[in-house]
C-alpha cells in the first residue's frame, strides 16, 4: 500500500530563521501532494498543495518542493514565527479523495 | 469563517459499548470524511461519504463501524461495540467537491475506551 513518512520527528528553529520539513513518499501514482498543519488541540489545517507534474509551488511564506526522482517532498517556511509551532503532516491524495498522511514532524520555534 | 464542528469533544466509554460521534460539516460541502489518529501516530483514513452513501472505506472501517447522514446537517460515525484499540482522536472533515485537496477538519472527538 501507499506509504508516506517523515524523516525527522522534531525540528527546532529560532524565530526568524527558515524551516525546512521533509517527507518521503512511495506512491508515484498520486496526483497531488499536500501539507497540513496541526496545532495542539485542533484538527489538521490545509497549508499548500502541489500537483504531481510540478516541481515547486509558492504560497505566503511557504514553498513546497517536489522531487519525483527521489520521491521527496519538502515544505519551506520563511521567517518562522512562534505561531508556526505545530505538527506538520505531508499527505498524498489517492483515489476517491482518500488522503494518506505521514506520521508528522513537530516544529518548535524558539523565541 | 465556516468550520466543521464535532461533538462530543471527549467521550469515555466501557469496552463493548456503542458510541456515536457527531459532526456538522460545512453547509455547502458535499463530501464528508472520518479520519482517526491514535495518540502519537499518523492520521488514518476511515471512510468517505457522498450522496448519502459510502464512496470509499479503509480496512480499519469494518462491520463495527457505520456512518450516517440522518438529516441535512449531521454526519455521524457509530462504533457498535467498542474495543480498547478504538481509543483515538476521531476527526470529521468535509470538502466542496471530490477533487478538493482542502479538507476542512473539525477539532476532533477524543474517544477513550476502558
Amino acid at each position: 500500500g501507499e506509504s508516506v513518512g517523515l524523516h525527522l520527528p522534531t525540528l527546532s528553529v529560532q524565530e526568524g530563521d527558515n524551516s525546512i520539513i521533509n517527507c518521503a513518499y512511495s506512491n508515484s501514482a498520486s496526483d497531488y501532494f499536500i501539507w497540513y498543519k496541526q496545532e495542539s488541540g485542533k484538527g489538521p489545517q490545509f497549508i499548500i498543495d502541489i500537483r504531481s507534474n510540478m516541481d515547486k509551488r509558492q504560497g505566503q511564506r511557504v514553498t513546497v518542493l517536489l522531487n519525483k526522482t527521489v520521491k521527496h517532498l519538502s515544505l519551506q517556511i520563511a521567517a518562522t514565527q512562534p505561531g508556526d509551532s505545530a505538527v506538520y503532516f505531508c499527505a498524498e491524495r489517492g483515489a476517491f479523495n482518500k488522503f494518506y498522511f505521514g506520521s508528522g514532524t513537530k516544529l518548535n520555534v524558539k523565541p | 469563517e465556516p468550520e466543521v464542528t464535532q461533538t462530543p469533544s471527549h467521550q469515555v466509554t466501557q469496552m463493548g459499548q456503542e458510541v456515536i460521534l457527531r459532526c456538522v460539516p460545512i453547509s455547502n460541502h458535499l463530501y464528508f470524511y472520518w479520519y482517526r489518529q491514535i495518540l502519537g501516530q499518523k492520521v488514518e483514513f476511515l471512510v468517505s461519504f457522498y450522496n448519502n452513501e459510502i464512496s470509499e472505506k479503509s480496512e480499519i472501517f469494518d462491520d463495527q463501524f457505520s456512518v450516517e447522514r440522518p438529516d441535512g446537517s449531521n454526519f455521524t460515525l457509530k462504533i457498535r461495540s467498542t474495543k480498547l484499540e478504538d481509543s483515538a482522536m476521531y476527526f470529521c472533515a468535509s470538502s466542496e467537491h471530490s477533487g478538493a485537496n482542502v479538507l476542512t477538519f473539525g477539532a476532533g472527538s477524543r474517544l477513550t475506551v476502558l
